[in-house]
């Protein structure tokens, strides 16, 4: 158990809907990363935060968004789906700079 | 454009015997380098890594060599053993490219035959 919690676990929904996917931090971490993991793309950085504040941004899509509350939990936000969007999701905290920790991952399914 | 690839999608290796993952990455900016190792149903899980100031780091039986000449690292698991069976993914990451993500090779499932 790496720390990281994510829910939910599964999440089906259909094309053009919007969905939250939220992220816990381990205990302690300032830093929460989102990933993306698709059949054909692998892992793909999407976007970090640190202590509220955005620091990066990898492959992430106009269509997402992310934010992190004062309590340091993390929400990414993805809307007008497609069935493109079909992938697992996963969070990663760390301390700055630190070994990522990842959570279980969200699965989405499109249809 | 894909800046680390890992070639072997599978592997299978005997048990006992070494296993040897392979990793190549394109952008010499890269100066830190891990290994997760991911089981169904679960995320990645660290396992080591190494900076690009050493080219070899050792723990318990993972081994992970760096060339940096040729941008080029492995993974020794020696011995093998049936709870190694997963993927492995190789990870890179640029430490002056302030606060950006890691950047994964698409992974290489390892199968461990008893």
């Amino acid at each position: 158990d790496s720390g990281v919690t994510q829910t939910p676990k599964h999440l089906i929904t259909a094309t053009g809907q919007r969905v939250t996917l939220r992220c816990s931090p381990r205990s302690g971490d300032l830093s929460v990363y989102w990933y993306q993991q698709s059949l054909d793309q692998g892992l793909q950085f999407l976007i970090h935060y640190y202590n509220g504040e955005e620091r990066a941004k990898g492959n992430i899509l106009e269509r997402f968004s992310a934010q992190q509350f004062p309590d340091l939990h993390s929400e990414l936000n993805l809307s007008s789906l497609e069935l493109g969007d079909s992938a697992l999701y996963f969070c990663a905290s760390s301390v700055e700079g630190g070994q990522q920790f990842f959570g279980p991952g969200t699965r989405l399914t499109v249809l | 454009d894909q800046q680390v690839k890992q070639n072997s999608p599978s592997l299978s290796v005997q048990e006992g015997r070494i296993s040897i993952l392979n990793c190549d990455y394109t952008n010499s900016m890269f100066d830190y380098f891990l290994w997760y190792k991911k089981y169904p149903a679960e995320g990645p899980t660290f396992l080591i890594s190494i900076s690009s100031i050493k080219d070899k780091n050792e723990d318990g039986r993972f081994t992970v060599f760096l060339n940096k000449s040729a941008k080029h690292l492995s993974l020794h698991i020696v011995p093998s053993q049936p709870g190694d069976s997963a993927v492995y993914f190789c990870a890179t990451l640029y430490s002056g490219g302030g606060a950006d993500g890691l950047t994964f090779g698409k992974g290489t499932h390892l199968i461990i035959q008893p």
